[in-house]
């Protein structure tokens, strides 16, 4: 069983430009969290998706990000207009509904110049 | 979610137990005690959870005071490899976001 999957692993974007990060959860699991890394600092929770709905969007910048799960494919985090100030590690966590415990991703890390 | 406190930085001999404190003094009833470790930049681990029992796995112990108040993570033998941030994080069960504080870094010396 693969674990989280993110890609891409590393991610380059000029100010202005718009940066895509997918996030496969393990296999049979339906919610998926994203966290910011950051430089120096711990994880800062985003937002939590369950399939097709946004559960919990409490740490999600009020403009320019956005997320989603549809019902086929990855989790988009979805970042318009980046600035440096988004240069971070993003990870994302899946689990079941009945899961103690949430799976990491490897994350990806963006850069923007 | 609770706020956890715990210190900066700790050292360790290789070979020797790490012992990890932590204290979420406002947890609600709800909320298990989660400790995760992250190593250089990869993604976090989960290493052990609890919610008032003390709790042993193949990584560490996890040793809840009886108010619940505060926290320790025991890894028994130390080894370089355990060389990490960890991070002692509240939350609830199911669909609880978790809540990571600046955590500990543990270096392990040889």
């Amino acid at each position: 069983n693969a674990g989280v999957m993110q890609n891409p692993r590393h991610l380059v974007r000029r100010r202005g430009q718009e940066a895509r990060l997918r996030c496969s959860p393990m296999k049979g699991h339906s919610h998926v969290y994203w966290y910011r890394q950051l430089p120096e600092e711990g994880l800062k929770f985003m937002v939590y998706l369950q399939k097709e709905n946004i559960i919990d969007e409490s740490g999600m910048p009020k403009e320019r990000f956005s997320a989603e799960f549809p019902k086929e494919g990855p989790s988009i985090l979805r970042i318009q207009q980046v600035v440096r100030g988004d240069s971070a590690a993003y990870f994302c966590a899946s689990s079941t509904p009945r899961d103690y415990e949430q799976y990491f991703g490897p994350g990806t890390r963006l850069t923007v110049t | 979610d609770a706020k956890t406190t715990q210190p900066t930085s700790m050292d360790c001999a290789e070979g020797r137990a790490a012992n990890l404190p932590c204290n979420h003094s406002t947890i609600s009833g709800n909320e298990y005690v989660y400790w995760y470790r992250q190593i250089h930049s990869q993604g976090p681990q989960y290493i052990i959870h609890g919610l008032k029992n003390n709790e042993t796995n193949e990584m560490a112990s996890l040793i809840i005071t009886e108010d619940r108040k505060s926290s320790t993570l025991i890894l028994p033998h130390a080894t370089l490899r355990d060389t990490a941030v960890y991070y002692c994080i509240v939350r609830v069960v199911i669909g609880g976001k978790s809540t990571f504080g600046d955590g500990t870094t543990l270096t392990v010396k040889p």
